[in-house]
């Protein structure tokens, strides 16, 4: 059974950081490119940010690059969103999620990880 | 950018009802690679549709998907009661980035 559990939520003051992990179990971790999206309360999905399945291609969203950097250890089966100069906007749940190929659908979403930008 | 508009915002609608929900590009979306997501209160999105007609493991047949090239239609034959949720297009052939609709809340009247 594929499962994605996100960490490393919780609140921040603004221009702070904060880390977060995906831990994925139950599928072959290095074979499937990974996002993060995210819905800020009471909006819509938004892309953030994708990885290879090797790591070795990074995408971002316009109003994230620069600030965020994904990255994934295969080692360890770990998806990480390293999230720098936080802003009021970025309040969010962030979901894990896999995808069939870089360009591909979304399969399988983690149960998301509540980020809360204010001073 | 390819931007995707959902109609109606909202619908309301018996069990047992037909729904019909819209999703339109503003360009054409490359090999029809569009999903639709179903998202409950608390809930992540769950994929119910990809490619525009193929149904993911696990979905009712009850939904179906249609359209091609900037009009696409997420129907649900017969609505359950845990049918009554959000539901999000996204277009997937010209990522990244991915763009998703605004969605469409399916609502019991």
């Amino acid at each position: 059974e594929v499962q994605l559990l996100e960490s490393g939520g919780g609140l921040v003051q603004p221009g702070g950081s904060l880390r977060l992990s995906c831990a994925a179990s139950g599928f072959t971790f290095s074979s499937y490119a990974m996002s993060w999206v995210r819905q800020a309360p009471g909006k819509g999905l938004e892309w953030v940010s994708t990885i290879s399945g090797s790591g070795g291609g990074t995408y971002y969203a316009d109003s994230v690059k620069g600030r965020f950097t994904i990255s994934r250890d295969n080692s360890k089966n770990t998806l990480n969103l390293q999230m720098n100069s936080l802003r009021d906007e970025d309040t969010a749940v962030y979901y894990c999620a896999r995808r069939i190929g870089v360009a591909g659908r979304i399969d399988y979403w983690g149960q998301g990880t509540l980020i809360t930008v204010s001073s | 950018e390819i931007v995707l508009t959902q109609s109606p915002g909202t619908l309301s609608l018996s069990p047992g009802e037909r729904a019909t929900l819209s999703c339109r590009a503003s360009q054409s979306v490359s090999s029809n690679f569009l999903a639709w997501y179903q998202q409950k209160p608390g809930q992540a999105p769950r994929l119910l549709i990809y490619g525009a007609s193929s149904r993911a493991t696990g979905i009712p047949d009850r939904f179906s998907g249609s359209g091609s090239g900037t009009d696409f239609t997420l129907t649900i034959s017969r609505l359950e009661p845990e049918d009554f949720a959000v539901y999000y297009c996204q277009q997937y052939g010209s990522s990244p980035p991915d763009t998703f609709g605004q969605g469409t809340k399916l609502e019991i009247k």
